[in-house]
């Protein structure tokens, strides 16, 4: 099983809204991430966590905060966002990367944010 | 700063030919290269992998080529089929060092289309 989920598909949401994007892996990853991805743009690292703990923090924003409850889940908290913040935040998992090279990245569907 | 290019938005190819998609990097500290596939409204796909201690990967009908003098990697599929219609991104990771993560730096990525 090599599946990543991540609900919900869509949200809308006002600028004073809060909301939480959430994650779920099952394959065993202790790595999970965040990703940013606009319109005809690569995706972009938010944030990473390794173990549970967070250890990669791009400078972004604290109006997202991220969350890792346990090992297979990994949520994002969304407080007063603005209308720059609309893309698709895409959750990934891997294996923790230790010394040389890397372990793929295993991809969910991505939310599809709009802020409004 | 773009330290992962993939300089070609769009390539087009027949079905049965070979699809060659190109990406260049600048950061000599990357050590290991990824290929995602990515449809649209769904996550990426992890296609294929390199290490920066091999020239040539092969995995059924993708062949991941470095030229780590050039910096340079490409991605060949062949045969083309219309199913590998897709928008495809390179991504590169640096040697973590002592801290265990494993962040990837995406090109802009290629569309490619394969005509029946």
């Amino acid at each position: 099983d090599t599946e990543v989920t991540q609900t919900p598909k869509h949200l809308v949401m006002g600028m004073t809204n809060k909301k939480s994007l959430k994650c779920e892996q099952h394959m065993g990853h202790r790595a999970m991430y965040w990703y940013k991805q606009k319109a005809k743009k690569p995706p972009e690292l938010m944030f990473v966590y390794s173990y549970e703990k967070l250890s990669i923090n791009e400078s972004v924003p604290s109006r997202f905060s991220p969350e890792c409850p346990n090992s297979s889940l990994l949520n994002l908290h969304l407080h007063a966002l603005q209308p720059e913040d609309s893309a698709l935040y895409l959750c990934a998992s891997s294996r923790v990367q230790t010394g040389q090279g890397a372990y793929e990245q295993y991809f969910g569907p991505g939310t599809r944010l709009t802020v409004t | 700063d773009q330290q992962v290019k993939q300089n070609s938005p769009s390539l087009s190819v027949q079905e049965g030919r070979i699809s060659i998609l190109n990406c260049d990097y600048t950061n000599s500290m990357f050590d290991y290269f990824l290929w995602y596939k990515k449809y649209p409204a769904e996550g990426p796909t992890f296609l294929i992998s390199i290490s920066s201690i091999k020239d040539k990967n092969e995995d059924g009908r993708f062949t991941v080529f470095l030229n780590k003098s050039a910096k340079h990697l490409s991605l060949h599929i062949v045969p083309s089929q219309p199913g590998d219609s897709a928008v495809y991104f390179c991504a590169a990771s640096a040697r973590a060092g002592g801290t265990s993560y494993g962040k990837l730096t995406f090109g802009q990525g290629t569309i490619l289309t394969v005509h029946p």
